[in-house]
């Protein structure tokens, strides 16, 4: 099955500072979604970004399909950005390990 | 956005009891539903993937007689833990994706459920 690599595993900001996540792909995807995951276990859908780039709020994300990886951007860090980040892909959907952020005020 | 209702949340049972857990999507049909499991500070593992109408299509290592799934419409689908124990203690989610072309390729989740068991 297709292989889901996500960079950083971890990741300590201070409030305001920028980031940006990575997820790579094994093989070609579709479906592919950007998650977070808040302190209480709830997955909220951020983007569905099968290819091109996408912007909502002080996020945004990019994926080069043709070269199997997605990144997401996060600006202007808040302490409420503090979650995990998952991205997953395929027609069954598979998770990356996550990232684990944690924003500091 | 969609909105995907789990319950319950939270969950304490004694060992060997049952436990049911319902996933409803709200206001879209959902074609197909996925239960997943997670263990503190883990990604999310598939368990089953369940089509209505359907028998679910388990995931291997999963014991399809203890985590029963039953996909009954369009918009429910149920996982039964059966014959609970300690090890099944964790965090079950459910996703939906719907069948409507706006909603057909995204996955909704569900709160999730957090099982202990005694």
């Amino acid at each position: 099955g297709i292989q889901v690599e996500q960079s950083p595993p971890d990741l300590i900001l201070q409030e305001g500072a920028n980031s940006t996540l990575r997820c790579n792909f094994s093989d070609s995807v579709n479906n592919l979604q950007w998650f977070h995951q808040n302190p209480w276990g709830q997955l909220i859908n951020l983007f569905y970004i099968p290819s091109g780039t996408k912007q909502n709020g002080r996020l945004s994300a990019t994926t080069v399909a043709t070269e199997r990886y997605s990144l997401l951007y996060i600006s202007s860090s808040q302490t409420t950005d503090s979650g995990v980040y998952f991205c997953a892909g395929g027609d069954i959907p598979t998770f990356g390990r996550g990232t684990s952020l944690i924003v500091h005020p | 956005g969609a909105v995907v209702s789990q319950h319950p949340s939270w969950v304490i049972c004694k060992s060997g009891t049952s436990v049911k857990i319902e996933c409803r999507s709200l206001d879209f049909q959902a074609t197909t539903m996925f239960w997943y499991r997670q263990f503190p500070k883990q990604s999310l593992m598939l368990m089953a993937t369940s089509n209505e109408g359907s028998k679910a299509t388990y995931e291997q290592g999963v014991e399809k007689d203890k985590f029963l799934i039953n996909h009954a419409s369009l918009t429910l689908s149920t996982l039964t833990v059966t014959s609970a124990h300690p090890e099944d203690s964790s965090f079950y989610i459910c996703s939906a994706r719907g069948k409507t072309t706006g909603s057909r390729n995204i996955q909704y989740f569900g709160a999730g459920t957090r099982l202990s068991v005694l």
